[in-house]
């Protein structure tokens, strides 16, 4: 299917242990976002990439990894998950520059306890 | 980065015009407004922007003033399926590694706007 997708749409994970967050889209964007969402913040901007091989950090990175190795997809990666990640992640992607829309997938909703 | 300034919730009756202001008196000359909004628990959907003029599409209206200080977006006949939060966000333009320049999205804490029946 036409879109952006994330996988799962739900998780629960203990404190520690590794999971990936998983973003497809199929317009072949260039640039791919990762937000999370809490309580009382909002949306804010964990990591970003403007190409395949080239990401950055965004407002609170610390402790999550990502890679894009292919224009498609940009994981997320909790490498130690910590209950402060709990939270609700958005993937979002954008042909490019800033004058273009951005789409949003639907949301992991991850529990870490 | 050009902040936003909107009022954390609004209330409107169905069928009526939704008149939603947002402040942003930092804006650069090459920022672009934005609107989103987020329906419960969805992934935030784009409504529609601008640079200058005043814009018009399928689901809204951007009235941006002269000055670029302040926006309006306008919901011409609002329902209830358009109860959500609405972001004003000004586009940032900034640089990733790689030297590429991007559009990054900076949400605020938008405003809660409620359709009555």
């Amino acid at each position: 299917d036409a879109g952006i997708t994330q996988s799962p749409r739900y998780k629960i994970t203990e404190t520690g242990r590794q999971v990936t967050l998983m973003c497809h889209q199929t317009w072949s964007h260039s640039y791919m976002f990762w937000y999370r969402q809490d309580l009382g913040h909002g949306l804010r901007l964990i990591y970003y990439s403007a190409a395949a091989d080239i990401t950055d950090k965004g407002e609170v990175p610390d402790g999550y990894v990502v890679s894009r190795s292919k224009t498609e997809n940009f994981p997320l990666t909790l490498e130690s998950a910590t209950r402060s990640q709990t939270s609700v992640y958005f993937c979002a992607s954008t042909l490019g520059g800033w004058n273009t829309e951005a789409f949003f997938g639907q949301g992991t909703r991850l529990t870490v306890v | 980065d050009a902040k936003t300034t909107q009022p954390p919730s609004m209330d409107c009756a169905e069928g009526r015009a939704a008149n939603l202001p947002c402040n942003h008196s930092t804006i650069s000359g090459n920022e672009y407004v934005y609107w989103y909004r987020q329906i419960h628990s969805q992934g935030p959907q784009y409504i529609i922007h601008g640079l200058k003029n005043n814009e018009t599409n399928e689901m809204a209206s951007l009235i941006i003033t002269e000055d670029r200080k302040s926006s309006t977006l306008i919901l011409p006949h609002a329902t209830l399926r358009d109860t959500a939060v609405y972001y004003c966000i000004v586009r940032v333009a900034g640089r990733g590694a790689g030297g590429t320049s991007y559009g990054k999205l900076t949400f605020g804490q938008g405003t809660i706007l409620t359709v009555h029946p």
